[in-house]
């Protein structure tokens, strides 16, 4: 079966601060990936997805997530965090009509 | 334009107790989902459905019913409530192709069971 790993449960940064947070998933053909955050008190927002071509997708807010199919890897960049990018985040993968979810990464950033 | 609405937001039941929460979406999507977040675990699937008056089984359903009798509400039903039921749920749409353009989530319910 589809399965999502984030091995990063908790990561701590200071602003300015680079971002990289993993996800890996299991299946080896087709696949649609996504990363989600969530602010605290707040519903899962969509970051950006991949579905195929250029394998560098850009997101809102200057995420952005390199999906590199050898690996199995979809991890989630952004070059210079904010205090406002405190969330948790959420890597996904389709499984035919559902997401799989990843346990989540939570981020706190510190001014 | 509403999105995806969830009623209520917040309840607190006894053990035993019984309620319906229910999802509204106003984006005529085919797929709706719920899940449950707890810490540690992600989001779990508990139920989902690919169209109106269908419904299946995800990967957490035991204690749960859910129901679609319309298009655009996915009623999810706790028959006797358990403290191991406390938790927040997630209402998820999705348009036709299944979740090939990801969910468009509710804001939540926040269930406690004691």
């Amino acid at each position: 079966a589809q399965s999502v790993s984030q091995h990063n449960h908790h990561v701590i940064l200071s602003e300015a601060a680079s971002l990289e947070l993993g996800c890996n998933y299991s299946y080896g053909g087709t696949v649609n990936l996504f990363w989600y955050v969530q602010y605290p008190g707040q519903h899962l927002q969509l970051l950006l997805k991949y579905f195929s071509g250029d394998p560098l997708v850009k997101g809102i807010k200057g995420f952005e997530a390199e999906f590199i199919k050898s690996k199995f890897s979809f991890n989630l960049r952004k070059p210079s965090v904010q205090w406002s990018d405190t969330a948790e985040y959420f890597c996904a993968v389709r499984n035919t009509d559902k997401l799989i979810f990843g346990t989540g990464t939570r981020l706190q950033v510190f001014p | 334009n509403a999105g995806v609405t969830q009623t209520p937001k917040f309840r607190v039941l006894k053990t035993g107790q019984s309620m319906t929460l229910l999802c509204a979406q106003d984006m005529n999507h085919e797929y709706m989902y719920w899940y449950r977040q707890d810490p540690g675990m992600g989001l779990r699937l508990i139920h989902y459905s690919v169209g109106e008056g269908t419904t299946a089984k995800g990967e957490v359903p035991d204690g749960y019913n859910v129901s679609r009798l319309k298009k655009q509400n996915f009623l999810l039903g706790l028959e006797s409530a358990a403290p191991s039921q406390t938790s927040v749920y997630f209402c998820a749409s999705s348009p036709g192709q299944g979740a090939y353009y990801g969910y468009t989530f509710g804001s939540g319910t926040r269930l406690t069971v004691v």
